[in-house]
């Protein structure tokens, strides 16, 4: 069992709003990843980290930002929701080498109305 | 650039019956492959995940997958499907000197009928 965690689950927010979408892990692990997924599409890398003071934007333009102060906690920070801010958010971690398993959290839920 | 297809949007099968999810790849080198399970409100867990060897990898669940570098593809397979392996199945591919960045394909939706 992985032990990466994401809160909140769920959140429901008006436009304009500054959120923070919190992910931690117990593993030690270099490197976390932020993925984007909407329903029936696949999962788009839009931040990863490859250890402390270190973060790259991905692959999906993201107007979200992150920070590494420390291994275990990769927040995502949004400075003002929007609607096309509704997405699931899906936090990822990995060990050192290339033959690590990439373990994910359970998903943040966010609703932007 | 690396790409991921899965061709199948939605399969539906009989609980009982085999399962295959196909998957296809466009790398430029020996890809990295992995499959991973989705549930409903949940995060992505690893079935199995191929890096060299042998071309045919058990995973968990009774899964198993196979390479086939002439077709590119790395097939999901299950002999009997159980009611609770409804969900969504992801093929993904590790990026070319990324050092672990995923590629994931757009998923294949899995029911299974009583």
């Amino acid at each position: 069992e992985a032990d990466i965690y994401q809160t909140p689950r769920y959140l429901v927010i008006g436009t304009g709003k500054k959120i923070t979408l919190e992910c931690s892990q117990t593993m030690g692990h270099d490197k976390m990843y932020w993925y984007q997924q909407d329903p029936g599409m696949e999962l788009h890398l839009i931040h990863y980290s490859y250890g402390v003071n270190s973060t790259e934007k991905g692959d999906l333009s993201s107007e979200s930002t992150v920070s590494r102060i420390r291994t275990e906690h990769f927040p995502l920070t949004l400075e003002s929701a929007r609607p096309s801010h509704t997405s699931q958010y899906l936090c990822a971690s990995k060990g050192t080498y290339l033959t690590d398993t990439q373990y994910f959290g359970p998903g943040t839920r966010l609703t932007v109305l | 650039a690396q790409s991921v297809t899965q061709p199948d949007i939605h399969i539906t099968v009989s609980e009982g019956a085999s399962l295959e999810l196909r998957c296809n790849y466009s790398y430029g080198a020996t890809p990295y492959l992995f499959w991973y399970v989705q549930s409903p409100g949940q995060g992505l867990q690893l079935l199995l995940k191929y890096f060299s060897g042998d071309t045919l990898v058990q995973g968990i669940k009774g899964f198993e997958a196979e390479f086939k570098r002439s077709q590119s593809s790395f097939n999901l397979r299950k002999p009997s499907v159980h009611w609770s392996d409804a969900a969504e199945y992801f093929c993904a591919v590790g990026a070319k000197g990324s050092q672990g960045n995923l590629i994931f394909g757009k998923g294949t939706k899995l029911s299974v009928k009583p």
